[in-house]
């Protein structure tokens, strides 16, 4: 059974550019979380999606965004970008029904420097 | 609200030695809790979860943590430490609450980083 893929693993970006990343979940999963890791403030949570709808959102500025799609993929938006969202970005994702007891599954991320 | 703290950033231990990384917890609900292990340039990878089942939770790669709620504490052992084992370890307690469909998000805390010794 393939585990969560993410795209791209690296990627660089200048200061005011955007940049979208790419989440595709194990089959299955019906929930996509998103968190930010960086060395200062460790692991944060962004945002998770449940059949295509924003159910949770963390403590960032509306420029993080993100979607679902029918298929459970999902993708997430820095618009923007400030020095300060250089930091790997990780996707994980669950069964989200039933007996779950929240355990998430996590991709290698995608690792963001801004410029 | 629920939180996490790892005691201490940096542990070292000797290759062979006990492996003891701390782990506290607050929650208002009886907790889901969690280790995950994290190799340089990878994601997190599950070592072991506690759902109110057996208070001493066995995991891969021969780690194992007793839940204390007395203490509110989640201690993450391993009777011999190996080379291999030398990689950031992340405790979370999840928020998850209600039937299914319910929002899920894990806090994790600020994470311990093993350095074996030879």
């Amino acid at each position: 059974k393939a585990g969560v893929t993410q795209t791209p693993r690296y990627l660089i970006k200048t200061r005011g550019q955007q940049v979208t990343l790419s989440c595709s979940p194990i089959s299955g999963h019906r929930s996509v979380s998103w968190y930010q890791q960086t060395p200062g403030q460790g692991l944060q949570f962004l945002f998770e999606y449940f059949s295509e709808t924003q159910r949770n959102k963390g403590n960032f500025p509306g420029r993080f965004s993100g979607r679902q799609f029918s298929n459970s993929r999902s993708e997430m938006n820095v618009s923007t970008l400030e020095l300060g969202d250089s930091a790997l970005y990780l996707c994980a994702s669950s069964l989200a029904k039933g007996q779950n007891t929240g355990e998430l599954f996590f991709g290698e991320g995608s690792r963001l420097t801004v410029l | 609200a629920q939180s996490v703290t790892q005691l201490g950033s940096h542990v070292s231990v000797s290759e062979g030695a006990l492996v003891l990384l701390r782990c506290n917890y607050s929650s208002s609900v009886p907790p889901y809790l969690f280790w995950y292990v994290q190799y340089p340039n990878q994601g997190l990878q599950l070592l072991l979860k506690y759902t109110s089942a057996a208070t001493l939770v066995k995991g891969i790669n021969g780690f194992e943590a007793e839940f204390k709620k007395s203490e509110t504490s989640f201690h993450l052992t391993k009777p011999s430490a190996h080379m291999s084992d030398a990689a950031e370890y992340f405790c979370a307690v999840s928020d998850l609450r209600g039937s299914s469909g319910s929002a899920r998000q894990l806090t994790f805390g600020s994470g311990t980083q093993l350095t074996v010794l030879p």
